[in-house]
């Protein structure tokens, strides 16, 4: 069963700033790994789905990158703004192989942007 | 807009008293999951249905039961809450035809009296 963790548990930088979230995984053998967004009491906004074959995604400012071999996964967001601040979880399936499965979830960063 | 919906947003219960948190989806998705999102954690799969099948994690309590009628519609009941269950619940969706992603309902926030 995969663990995900993620690196920080918070940031607060100013506006404008890139910055680069991260996320590792236990077992290599991954499906895929999708981003999500959480606003406070809201539910789950996916961001990214990166395939097993993929290296990486791209969407406006947000790029994540895949590396399956060393089990991590970037998320980066350029020039960032004050309505990105909130929790970004990483997750990938939870069983080696399986795309249909459950999530295992990170615990996630929590995001500020300073204006 | 094609969408994950679920009912009601907001829940409040008695200790023991049954409930039912409703998810419906126009997405046409062949997969349906109930997660359990407690205050500050990760969310945590309870079970997911594929296609008909439904298939329940190891650690999910007994308390726990889930119907899917029909492909739209799937119902997660607690047959007794206990303060331990007050969570937000969440309902999400996927499909072989986009790579699984998973697409969340906007959660129900339980509240257990």
């Amino acid at each position: 069963k995969q663990e995900v963790t993620q690196i920080p548990a918070a940031l607060s930088v100013p506006e404008g700033e890139n910055l680069v979230l991260n996320c590792s995984f236990t077992d290599s053998a991954i499906y895929n790994l999708q981003w999500f967004r959480q606003d406070p009491g809201k539910g789950l906004t996916s961001l990214l789905l990166i395939q097993s074959s993929q290296r990486e995604q791209t969407s406006g400012r947000l790029n994540a990158s895949l590396d399956k071999s060393s089990g991590r996964s970037t998320l980066y967001i350029a020039a960032s703004q004050p309505g990105d601040s909130a929790t970004y979880l990483c997750a990938v399936p939870m069983y080696s192989g399986g795309g249909a499965d459950g999530l295992t979830f990170g615990k996630g960063t929590h995001l500020i942007i300073q204006p | 807009d094609a969408m994950v919906i679920q009912n009601p947003r907001y829940q409040v219960t008695q200790f023991g008293k049954p409930v039912t948190l409703s998810c419906s989806q126009t997405l046409n998705h062949n997969v349906m999951y109930w997660y359990q999102q407690k205050s500050s954690q990760a969310p945590k799969l309870l079970f997911h249905y594929y296609d008909k099948d439904f298939n329940n994690e190891a650690d999910t309590p007994d308390n726990f039961q889930s119907r899917r009628p029909n492909t739209s519609f799937c119902f997660l009941d607690i047959r007794s809450p206990g303060l331990g269950d007050a969570a937000m619940y969440l309902c999400a969706t996927s499909s072989r035809e986009q790579g699984y992603t998973q697409y969340f309902g906007p959660g129900t926030r339980l509240t257990v009296l």
